[in-house]
């Protein structure tokens, strides 16, 4: 499917390591989402980017930095992760506009902390 | 904020029967309700969704309702199939939110369809 790419599709890392989960949408649309879904949990809400610029951090710690160099691209960074942090981190994009609703997802990066 | 609770957790059904999914929410301002079918590995999508503005939406086999003074807001499948099995999820966007659309998700719920 195209749309909305995520890479990479499974990740697996240590606890000290930095790795970074990559999102790319050819829709066109100006507004970016991280989710984080963890087993048994809602849809969680990690960060939202409208027109490159980040409009919410949903409490999120700061071993998880976001970065969006444009509205393609959305990227977070992770660094000295915990093995609770394991689970399917989703990214979603919309065009902007009141009258657009539906958020597209992309496949997932299942991450995996040992 | 926002708070949406989802019921029941799971759901299991004979083909062909009907299936209904609830979920409630907390603010008031909410306007716009999705329902999203997550397959088994596979990312979400959206099914169908209703405004606040209608009280009922109707595509197909699945329809949803929408009562807004008791604020919660209901999936109905009909004549289910054994694809229809997959996660559900219901969502909820506060009108207080911009235009770039933050939603609040439910907890999901597994419905299975037994042949």
């Amino acid at each position: 499917e195209t749309g909305v790419t995520q890479t990479p599709r499974h990740l697996v890392m240590g606890m000290t390591n930095k790795k970074s989960l990559k999102c790319e949408q050819h829709l066109g649309h100006n507004a970016m989402y991280w989710y984080k879904q963890s087993a048994k949990k809602p849809l969680e809400l990690m960060f939202v980017y409208n027109f490159k610029e980040q409009t919410e951090n949903n409490s999120v710690p700061s071993r998880f930095s976001p970065e969006c160099p444009n509205s393609s691209h959305l990227f977070l960074h992770l660094h000295t992760l915990q093995p609770e942090d394991s689970a399917l981190y989703l990214c979603a994009s919309k065009p902007q506009g009141d009258g657009y609703n539906e958020q597209f997802f992309g496949p997932g990066t299942r991450l995996t902390v040992l | 904020g926002e708070n949406v609770e989802q019921h029941p957790s799971t759901l299991s059904v004979q083909e062909g029967d009907s299936a209904v999914i609830k979920c409630t929410y907390s603010d008031s301002a909410s306007n716009y309700f999705p329902w999203y079918k997550q397959e088994l590995g596979k990312r979400p999508q959206l099914i169908i969704d209703i405004r606040s503005n209608v009280g009922e939406k109707k595509d197909q086999r699945i329809a949803v309702t929408l009562n807004k003074t008791a604020k919660h807001f209901s999936l109905h499948i009909t004549e289910t199939q054994p694809e229809d099995s997959a996660v559900y999820f219901c969502a909820a966007r506060s009108a207080g939110g911009t235009s770039y659309g933050k939603l609040t998700f439910g907890q999901g719920t597994i419905l299975t369809v037994h042949p």
